[in-house]
């Protein structure tokens, strides 16, 4: 079974422009969350996506944005970049638990590496 | 909201020898603690994970422990080999749903070095 798959592996931005990343699934996984991963903050959550539909967000202005099509596929968007945007942007995939709720395993993509200039 | 933190942030060993990462965190509402492997363009492995009803776990070389009790759990690695060099981070997820959901929250991170 394949992997979580990151699109594109590598970027580089400008200050002001806008960027959008790519997270595809391991087949069967319904979940997808983002996480930052900067030298200073470490591994951040940013949000996460069920059934198209935006379940939680951590602690990030309005400026990051998310979507989940209903093939699972997710998308985030970052607008006007800043400096402090570039960083390892991580999306995991997990199964939705059944009536048992346990917190679910998540599976880590290779990420996108962005650089801000 | 749950923070976890994680030490040591280096670890040094020689081949052979055991390495013990311990990461403590502050919800008592955390169930569930992955423990995940980082190398330079392979992403994040997850290599072990338990869960708040087992104490102790293990997988080869590898184990992790759990102490509800005193909020802290820790990997244990035993026989280290070079390629055992990696970061390595925990984290800590609950199942309350809600802000929990999809979330995990990790440490800082322990960069382990085995010399051959």
């Amino acid at each position: 079974k394949a992997g979580v798959t990151q699109t594109p592996r590598y970027l580089i931005k400008t200050r002001g422009q806008q960027v959008t990343l790519s997270c595809s699934p391991i087949s069967g996984h319904r979940s997808v969350s983002w996480y930052q991963q900067t030298p200073g903050q470490g591994l951040q959550f940013l949000f996460e996506y069920f059934s198209e539909t935006q379940r939680n967000k951590g602690n990030f202005p309005g400026r990051f944005s998310g979507r989940q099509f209903s093939n699972s596929r997710s998308e985030m968007n970052v607008s006007t970049l800043e400096l402090g945007d570039s960083a390892l942007y991580l999306c995991a995939s997990s199964i939705i638990p059944g009536l048992a709720g346990e917190a679910d395993t998540q599976y880590f993509g290779p990420g996108t590496r962005l650089t801000v200039l | 909201g749950e923070n976890v933190e994680q030490h040591p942030s280096t670890l040094s060993v020689q081949e052979g020898d055991s390495a013990v990462i311990k990461c403590t965190y502050s919800d008592s509402a955390s169930n569930y603690f992955p423990w995940y492997k980082q190398e330079l363009g392979k992403g994040s492995q997850l290599i072990i994970d338990i869960r708040s009803n087992v104490g102790e776990k293990k997988d080869q070389r590898i184990a992790v422990t759990l102490n509800k009790t005193a909020k802290h759990f820790s990997l244990h690695i035993t026989e280290t080999q070079p390629e055992d060099s990696a970061v390595y981070f925990c984290a800590a997820s609950s199942s309350a749903g809600g802000t929990s959901y999809g979330k995990l929250t990790f440490g800082q991170g322990t960069i382990l070095t085995v010399h051959p």
